[in-house]
C-alpha cells in the first residue's frame, strides 16, 4: 500500500506569497492530522480531522493558515500571506483511529 | 494543556550497548504513549507505542516502560547497531491529540 503522499517536496517562495501544501492520506483511514517541525518548537499540532472534518484546530498558528478536507483522500494547508516564521517542514499524518500515525515525507517550506 | 519533557536531548553509544531515553508527561488523564523514529529528510516512523493499561511491552530488540504514578515512561534498545542512529520522539496523549517530546538525537559508533 502506498503511504501518505505529500507535495511539494520542497517549496521556497517570496515572503507574502501563497502556499499551499497537498495531502493524501492512506486509504481507508478516516483520520488526518497537520503538524507543523521546527528547530525551536520541535512538532507541533496544527489541526487534525476526522471523517473529513476539522475536529481541532486550536493549533493553527493564525488566520492566515487555513486547512481543507474536501474528501477522504485529499487535504490541503494553506498559508496566504506566507512570512519568513513560517519555513519549517510541515507533515501531514493520518490514523485509522487507534492513535497510531502514519507520517508523510514531509513538505520543506522556505520563505524569503 | 499536555506537556511532555524528553532527556537526554542527545546519546551516544557504542555499538552493542544499550540506550535508554526518558519521557515525563504532565496531564494524567494522557493514555497512549507512542515512539517514533525520525531519519534524515524523512517523516516520523512509529517503531512501539504502550497504552495506560500495560506496564511494559517489547519488541525484539526495542521495549517501552510506563509508570502511570510517577508519569513517566521509557524507551529501551538493546544491542544497538549503526542504522539505529537518528532521532527518537516520545509522545503522549489520548489518542487523537498527541504531543510530542524535544526528541533525542541517538549517535551509535561503530
Amino acid at each position: 500500500d502506498a503511504g501518505v503522499i505529500q507535495s511539494p517536496r520542497h517549496e521556497v517562495t517570496e515572503m507574502g506569497q501563497e502556499v499551499t501544501l497537498r495531502c493524501k492520506p492512506i486509504s481507508g483511514h478516516d483520520y488526518l492530522f497537520w503538524y507543523r517541525q521546527t528547530m525551536m518548537r520541535g512538532l507541533e499540532l496544527l489541526i487534525y480531522f476526522n471523517n473529513n472534518v476539522p475536529i481541532d484546530d486550536s493549533g493553527m498558528p493564525e488566520d492566515r493558515f487555513s486547512a481543507k478536507m474536501p474528501n477522504a483522500s485529499f487535504s490541503t494547508l494553506k498559508i496566504q500571506p506566507s512570512e519568513p516564521r513560517d519555513s519549517a517542514v510541515y507533515f501531514c499524518a493520518s490514523s485509522s483511529g487507534t492513535g497510531r500515525l502514519f507520517f508523510g515525507e514531509g513538505s520543506r517550506l522556505t520563505v524569503l | 494543556g499536555e506537556n511532555v519533557e524528553q532527556h537526554p536531548s542527545t546519546l551516544s553509544v557504542q555499538e552493542g550497548d544499550s540506550a535508554v531515553i526518558k519521557c515525563t508527561y504532565s496531564d494524567s488523564a494522557s493514555n497512549y504513549f507512542p515512539w517514533y523514529k525520525q531519519e534524515l529528510g524523512k517523516g516520523p516512523q512509529l517503531i512501539i507505542d504502550i497504552r495506560s493499561n500495560v506496564g511494559e511491552k517489547k519488541d525484539q530488540r526495542i521495549a517501552v516502560t510506563l509508570n502511570k504514578t510517577a508519569k513517566h515512561f521509557s524507551l529501551h534498545i538493546t544491542e544497538t547497531q549503526p542504522e539505529d542512529s537518528a532521532v527518537y520522539f516520545c509522545a503522549s496523549g489520548d489518542g487523537n491529540k498527541l504531543v510530542f517530546g524535544a526528541g533525542t538525537i541517538l549517535r551509535v559508533k561503530s
